[in-house]
């Protein structure tokens, strides 16, 4: 089973300022690499498929970047909507795995 | 815009069976895979399994034992069997859809939540 570390588990930011969430990947997966978004209460939501891929409806402000086993979510211009929790999900090999998660906080 | 809603009883005994059903609105069935995930208390996600139109399921090597996934195609549904649950089962669970060939997870149910007490 493939390990997903995402780092930091929180991250202090300020509203308008640049974020930036790392996910690493024990094994190659390839750009089989999605993000979530969760916010207290709701189910998560699919931002980034294809390591790099906004789904329909995700704001540009959100990309996704990386390969193999590095990759990088980055938020540009925090909006207060986007403090939640991240969670980054290989789908490249089976049983597919999430990350633990990184938390985006208001600095 | 598909919306995925779910149910089933949220309030279990140890040793007893979590049933929940999961229905489709609003989109295609059979061009996609049906999933449950679910997520501890505070902690992060865990693919339960899937099953695609046909009735060809996946399952969680984790939880392969205790899991039945089943399918109504006619009624737009799917549903999960967990059968003796323990202390290590209660969590949120959720239901989600695959698009073919890609195991990611496009849109969401809102989520059951499961307790076990005795």
């Amino acid at each position: 089973e493939i390990l997903m570390t995402q780092s930091p588990a929180t991250l202090s930011v300020s509203p308008g300022d640049r974020a930036t969430l790392s996910c690493r990947a024990s094994q190659s997966v390839s750009s089989r690499l999605a993000w979530y978004q969760q916010k207290p209460g709701q189910a998560p939501r699919l931002l980034i498929y294809g390591a790099s891929t906004r789904a329909t409806g995700v704001p540009a402000r959100f990309s996704g970047s990386g390969s193999e086993t590095e990759f990088t979510l980055t938020i540009s211009s925090l909006q207060s909507e986007d403090f939640a929790v991240y969670y980054c999900q290989q789908y490249d090999k089976w049983p597919q795995t999430f990350g633990q998660g990184t938390k985006l906080e208001i600095k | 815009q598909v919306q995925l809603q779910q149910w089933g009883a949220g309030l279990l005994k140890p040793s007893e069976t979590l049933s929940l059903t999961c229905a489709v609105y609003g989109g295609s069935f059979s061009g996609y895979h049906w999933n449950w995930i679910r997520q501890p208390p505070g902690k992060g996600l865990e693919w339960i399994g899937k099953i695609y139109h046909n009735g060809s399921t996946n399952y969680n090597p984790s939880l392969k034992s205790r899991l039945t996934i089943s399918v109504e195609p006619s009624k737009y549904q799917f549903s999960l069997k967990l059968s003796s649950v323990t202390a290590a089962d209660p969590a949120m669970y959720y239901c989600a859809r695959g698009r073919l060939y890609e195991d990611f997870f496009s849109s969401w149910g809102q989520g059951t939540l499961v307790t076990v007490s005795s």
